[in-house]
């Protein structure tokens, strides 16, 4: 069982498309890390969400925290084929603080 | 450059033989791990070090060991390899597991 369920798992669109990512657990979460993987690559950090209810905007995508923070998403808005990529939500369940947990990830393609 | 190196980046080899997988890092971080990707499952924690000498396990240690003598360097070991730990390898340091992870390049293990 994962304790980060993030969905979908694919995530398949044209350019210019609207598409939100989901990143839930039962779990409440100190804070939660949103990365992007290409392929042949370590992941890179996009965003960390700390405050329950909080939203943080990256240029085309902006990311939410829960108010519970058990949950968090990830919309990008008019999706480019740059966005194409692995999205992995990320986080750490008090009192465990050093043990961080990811999602299953979410391959995201973005056709011209 | 900051930066986490993983070596070696591609290994074959047989069930059995042990081998060692190295981690360094540039950046005098405190906190490194360890995970293994496998497609649908996510990044999955094999490994966490705090600081030196303090190491813990993360969700699959089972088939791992793990030392941080020093602050720079985080060594996978498998001491007797088995195919299921065929998988793709990366390790990561930052200032603690709720900051920003950086990622080495991971390294692609074959067992036979």
């Amino acid at each position: 069982t994962q304790l980060l369920e993030q969905s979908p798992q694919f995530l398949s669109i044209q350019e210019g498309e609207n598409l939100t990512v989901y990143c839930n657990s039962s779990s409440v979460f100190s804070s939660l890390q949103w990365y992007r993987q290409e392929p042949g690559e370590g992941p890179v950090l996009l965003v960390t969400v700390v405050t329950g209810g909080e939203v943080k905007k990256l240029k085309r995508l902006t990311f939410q925290f829960g108010d519970a923070r058990k949950d968090s998403s990830l919309h990008i808005t008019a999706a480019q084929p740059g966005d194409t990529g692995l999205y992995l939500c990320a986080g750490s369940v008090p009192p465990s603080y050093g043990k961080l947990t990811f999602g299953q990830g979410t391959i995201l393609t973005v056709h011209p | 450059e900051a930066q986490v190196t993983q070596n070696p980046r591609y290994l074959i080899t047989v069930t059995g033989k042990k081998l060692t997988v190295t981690c360094s890092q540039n950046m005098n971080h405190e906190y490194m791990s360890w995970y293994r990707q496998d497609p649908g499952l996510g990044l999955r924690q094999i490994y966490y070090s705090m600081n030196v000498e303090v190491t813990d396990k993360g969700d699959v240690p089972e088939g791992y060991k793990v030392s941080r003598k020093e602050k720079r360097n985080f060594p996978l070991i498998l001491e007797s390899p088995s195919p299921n730990q065929t998988s793709l390898y990366f390790c990561a340091s930052s200032y603690g597991a709720q900051q920003p992870q950086h990622f080495g390049d991971g390294t692609r293990l074959s067992i036979l």
